[in-house]
């Protein structure tokens, strides 16, 4: 069975702090895809990356960067320098080859981590 | 613009009443889906279709029915035996969902209250 833990429902910092949002993972499968996706209050689903379990290599795109390391299960998200553009719901997933040969594999979303950036 | 449009964005149903929830896409995707949000939840999945006229229960799909008659379109029926409706509801769409590497695209969402 697959899982998505968040632990942090919430976080609370300050403009131009530094912050991390944790995502670990459980799946039995040694082939599967790792995302992560934003929904600000308008509450559209934004997606942000996309991370192979094959590629270990850690992601930065501006402000975000992406920690992945299989030793732990994890796929952490740092955002560097936050603004309160950046308050929103985020939510962590995973995706797996489908069971019994069929090609759909499921993605299971973790509880998703509320993101509140004061100015 | 391509994207994924979803209507109404509120839907307000007295109990007993079946109600259907649009989706439609023009990203040329395969696959769509139909999530379930309650508050403090993650997303799940209620139904989705790799292709037209075919379509698999998720994970919570009783109460619920769907459609894929067209690439385009993938209605949601929210059922007068779904006990408790009141949710926000997500449809996505991508490319042939055999490669589980394609990311969904999501679209607006609608707000279902039971009265």
């Amino acid at each position: 069975a697959q899982k998505v833990t968040q632990a942090q429902t919430e976080i609370s910092v300050v403009e131009k702090e530094d912050v991390t949002l944790d995502c670990v993972y459980e799946t039995r499968d040694t082939t599967y895809y790792l995302f992560w996706y934003k929904q600000p209050p308008s509450g559209e689903l934004v997606f942000l990356i996309r991370r192979n379990s094959f590629d270990e290599q850690n992601e930065i795109s501006g402000r975000y960067s992406w920690n992945f390391q299989k030793s732990t299960s994890s796929f952490n998200f740092t955002i560097t320098a936050s603004q309160v553009v950046d308050s929103a719901v985020y939510f962590c997933a995973l995706r797996t080859r489908g069971a019994g040969g069929t090609s759909y594999g499921k993605l299971t979303f973790g509880q998703g981590t509320i993101l509140t950036v004061h100015p | 613009d391509g994207g994924i449009t979803q209507s109404p964005k509120y839907l307000f149903r007295k109990e007993g009443q079946n109600v259907t929830l649009s989706c439609e896409q023009n990203l040329n995707h395969d696959a769509m889906y139909w999530y379930r949000q309650d508050p403090g939840q993650g997303l799940r999945l209620i139904y989705y279709s790799q292709i037209v006229n075919d379509f698999q229960k998720g994970d919570i799909a009783e109460g619920y029915s769907v459609s894929r008659e067209k690439k385009e379109s993938f209605p949601l029926t929210v059922t007068s035996a779904q006990k408790n409706p009141t949710a926000f509801y997500l449809c996505a769409s991508s490319h042939f969902a055999g490669t589980e590497g394609n990311e969904q695209f999501f679209g607006p969402g609608t707000r279902l209250t039971v009265l």
